[in-house]
């Protein structure tokens, strides 16, 4: 079974600044996605950013972007230009692309991001 | 709106009562899931369906545990019995055709406690 860790139950960063939010996984398989989300005090959650595992190029979405290192099982999500609108929990989560037609997704713990003016 | 909304968004219940939640997913979306989260953790899987068919239910989903989705429409999930431990945010989500490439868009949750 996958699971999915982050090591980060709490961070904190300056508007404007830079934070990086660590995710490990554990898998046997070597097609898989990976996600983050945002889930905001008493809101829905929301996409933030998605990689295939067979591209070697890390996502990027405006200031979210990804260091995704396949071989370590590595997925950490930067976010350049913190802005207070950023603050939330985030979620590292992990599908598999085969396994039938369950792409149920398995996620971390969260990561609680505070934003400080 | 035409984004996942799930009713009611909170509810409290007595212990031994029955309660159901409703999801109404995006319009065209076949994939609907429900995911549970308590206090501190991510969400965990608990059943998906594709149109109307139930496909998989996690061993998280007890007897007491019910879904349906009629006509591949709208969804509800049913606890009969409900105990504290059923306390938590009960998740939707919905996804267009299920494909690899596809993305679960999330509804706002509904959060049941149970006195």
């Amino acid at each position: 079974a996958q699971t999915v860790t982050q090591s980060q139950p709490e961070m904190s960063v300056q508007e404007a600044e830079t934070v990086t939010l660590s995710c490990t996984y554990d898998t046997s398989e070597s097609d898989y996605y990976l996600f983050w989300y945002k889930q905001p005090p008493s809101r829905q959650m929301i996409l933030v950013i998605r990689q295939e595992a067979y591209k070697q190029q890390n996502a990027t979405e405006n200031r979210f972007s990804v260091n995704f290192q396949k071989a370590a099982k590595s997925f950490s999500l930067k976010i350049s230009d913190s802005q207070l609108g950023d603050a939330a929990m985030y979620f590292c989560a992990y599908r598999t692309s085969s396994g039938g037609s369950n792409y149920k997704l398995t996620f971390g713990k969260g990561t609680l991001l505070t934003v400080n003016p | 709106d035409t984004g996942v909304s799930q009713d009611p968004r909170h509810k409290i219940t007595k212990r031994g009562q029955n309660v159901t939640f409703r999801c109404d997913p995006i319009s065209e979306h076949n994939r609907l899931y429900w995911y549970r989260q308590t206090l501190g953790q991510g969400p965990e899987f608990l059943t998906y369906f594709q149109n109307e068919a139930q496909l998989e239910k996690s061993r998280l989903l007890s007897d007491r545990f019910s879904a349906e989705r009629p006509k591949g429409s709208f969804s509800t999930l049913e606890i009969q019995r409900t105990e504290q431990g059923d306390s938590a945010m009960y998740l939707c989500a919905s996804s267009l055709d299920g494909t690899a490439t596809d993305t679960q868009y999330f509804g706002p949750g509904t959060r049941l406690t149970v006195l």
